[in-house]
Formats: C-alpha cells, sequence, structure tokens
C-alpha cells in the first residue's frame, strides 16, 4: 500500500516568515495530492491540491509544489499570520476505489 | 460550516457497548467517508460509501460497520466497544466517486470508560 512519510512533525516560525511541510510518497501512481488544515476542535479543511499533471500550484500565501520524479511535494506558506497555526496534513490518492493516504500531520506555530 | 453534519459532537459510554454515529453529508454529494483519528494513528480511513453502496474498506474492525441510506445520510456502528476505541471520529463528503477535494464535518469525540 501506500507509504506517506511528513515531515517536521512540529514547527515553530515567527510571525511573517516562511513555513514548509515535506511529504514523501512511495507509489508513482499517485495523482492527487491535497493538502489539509486542521484547527483545534475542528474537522480537517482542504486549504490546497495539486494533480500530477502540473508542478506548482498557487492560491495567495499558500502554494504546493510536486516533484513527481523524487516522489516528494511541499506545501509552502508565506508571510505566516498567527491564525495559521494547526496542524497540517498531507495526503496522497492513487486513483479508482483506492483510499487516500493521510500523513501523520505537522503542528505548526506561528509566534507573534 | 462545512455543509456536513456529524452528531453526535461528544458521546462517552462504556466498554462493550453499542454506538451509533450519524453524518449527513453536504447537499449534492453521494460520496461519504469515514475516519478516525487518533493521536498515535493520525486519520486512518475506514469505509467509503457512494449512493447507498460501499465502495471501499480501509482498517475497519469487524466489530464496526456502516451504511448510507437512501437521503445519502450515513451511520457508523461501533459496537463491543473497548479503550483502544476512543478517538475522533469524522466523515467526510465529495461531489464524486473518487475523493477529489474532501469536506469534513466537525467530528464525533468518542470516549470508552
Amino acid at each position: 500500500g501506500e507509504n506517506v512519510e511528513q515531515h517536521p512533525s512540529t514547527l515553530s516560525v515567527q510571525e511573517g516568515d516562511s513555513a514548509v511541510i515535506k511529504c514523501t510518497y512511495s507509489d508513482s501512481a499517485s495523482n492527487y495530492f491535497p493538502w489539509y488544515k486542521q484547527e483545534l476542535g475542528k474537522g480537517p479543511q482542504l486549504i490546497i491540491d495539486i494533480r500530477s499533471n502540473v508542478g506548482e500550484k498557487k492560491d495567495q500565501r499558500i502554494a504546493v509544489t510536486l516533484n513527481k520524479t523524487a516522489k516528494h511535494f511541499s506545501l509552502h506558506i508565506t508571510e505566516t499570520q498567527p491564525e495559521d497555526s494547526a496542524v497540517y496534513f498531507c495526503a496522497v490518492y492513487s486513483g479508482g476505489y483506492q483510499k487516500v493516504t493521510f500523513g501523520t500531520g505537522t503542528k505548526l506555530q506561528v509566534i507573534p | 460550516d462545512s455543509g456536513v453534519t456529524q452528531t453526535p459532537k461528544h458521546l462517552i459510554t462504556a466498554t462493550g457497548q453499542r454506538v451509533t454515529l450519524r453524518c449527513s453529508p453536504r447537499s449534492g454529494d453521494l460520496s461519504v467517508y469515514w475516519y478516525q483519528q487518533s493521536l498515535d494513528q493520525g486519520l486512518q480511513f475506514l469505509i467509503h460509501y457512494y449512493n447507498g453502496e460501499e465502495r471501499a474498506k480501509g482498517n475497519i474492525l469487524e466489530r464496526f460497520s456502516a451504511q448510507q441510506f437512501p437521503d445519502l445520510h450515513s451511520e457508523l456502528n461501533l459496537s463491543s466497544l473497548e479503550l483502544g476505541d476512543s478517538a475522533l471520529y469524522f466523515c467526510a463528503s465529495s461531489g464524486q466517486d473518487i475523493p477529489y477535494g474532501y469536506t469534513f464535518g466537525s467530528g464525533t469525540r468518542l470516549t470508552v470508560v
């Protein structure tokens, strides 16, 4: 089955700095890579996603990059704000009725 | 509000008991996915239903079962509960038969004592 590794598990940054979270996966057939943000007491919320035919996608301060050859993808958050503090999960989907496999999560703390 | 409704929000029950968790998907979504989230296991996929039919099973215990009704709401039944079943249970819905762009509910926190 798919194996997804997410690093780091915790990340502290100063407000205004950038944060980068990386995930690696094992199945070369994987074709959809979403990122979810989970705030305390809430369910995960989709914040950005990318498909395998695209190398990079941006949405305001958030971007995702995908390296299919190396089988890794990263979430980039620029100009971090305290409200970015949350747990971030990457996920990988390999097609058909295969399940979505989630990474183990990164707890991001933005220090004001 | 994500549009996915889960009830109850909290549930405390004793070992050996049976509980039912309910999920109403976002309006128009035909797929419902159930996930278990515990501190040491992260988000674990349990089961997926699409328009009333079971599509895929993950690491779902035999003590657990689920179904999706004609009105598209889904129920997850957990029986013979053990302490280790204490976790957050999330459902997510999507408009397609494949999991592009889940919308998660706010979860049910189950505590088994």
